[in-house]
């Protein structure tokens, strides 16, 4: 399968703790985006990556997140200091072209105790 | 602030019926994109929409853009119960993908027997 690829699926953590999610996109693609679900909601778009370059960050993306695409291939994002709010499907999607639709891997479902 | 609303919210339906999907959003935008979401899975693109008078059709499912009206629509002909899932649009205002996408809440799809 040579879709987007996402690590853990699924990640528990107690309060106050980092964690760190893997993105691995559709290989031939140069935009990396992630996204954050909650329950019953759209994804709502967090940050942006054309090849290594952070290019576009979203207010949600508050002082305890960091991205990085230090390659231009995968790309990681942490969150420092976790809070219960932070509790969240984090999708992650690539794509060829603006003008092509975004591919969504299947997710990292955090859970904060 | 882009804002991009869907109704209904939540549709129930019987195989055979056909019914629309209304998206409004708020600003000028001539890209939105419509997806499918079934329960703990992530999304699936199911059109692309890049010009006023767009229309494009896959099985079943029709979607047209109206950026004039700032509405775009997915119909539903003849409803099978595989059809039974989550909708969601999305605009794209950021020109070719760099401020992400803009979801709507989403429409809950349930088609029954």
């Amino acid at each position: 399968d040579t879709g987007v690829s996402q690590n853990p699926r699924h990640k528990i953590t107690k309060r106050g703790q980092n964690v760190t999610f893997r993105c691995d996109p559709i290989s031939e693609h140069n935009r990396l985006y992630w996204y954050r679900q909650t329950l019953g909601q759209g994804p709502e778009f967090l940050t942006y990556f054309q090849n290594e370059a952070q290019l576009e960050k979203s207010r949600l993306l508050s002082d305890r997140f960091s991205a990085e695409r230090p390659k231009g291939s995968f790309s990681t994002l942490e969150i420092q200091r976790t809070e219960q709010g932070d509790s969240a499907m984090y999708l992650c999607a690539s794509s060829l072209t603006g003008n092509q639709p975004q591919h969504f891997g299947d997710g990292t479902r955090l859970s904060i105790l | 602030e882009l804002k991009v609303e869907q109704n209904p919210l939540f549709l129930s339906m019987q195989e055979g019926k056909n019914y629309t999907i209304y998206c409004n959003y708020s600003t000028t935008s001539d890209r939105l994109y419509w997806y499918r979401q079934d329960p703990g899975k992530s999304l699936e693109s199911l059109f692309v929409l890049l010009s006023n008078g767009a229309v494009k059709q896959e099985g079943r499912l029709m979607a047209s853009l109206d950026t004039k009206a700032r509405l775009s629509t997915l119909h539903i002909t003849a409803a099978v119960h595989d059809l039974s899932a989550t909708y969601f649009c999305a605009v794209d205002i950021g020109g070719g993908g760099a401020d992400g996408l803009t979801f709507g809440k989403g429409t809950h799809l349930i088609i029954q027997p």
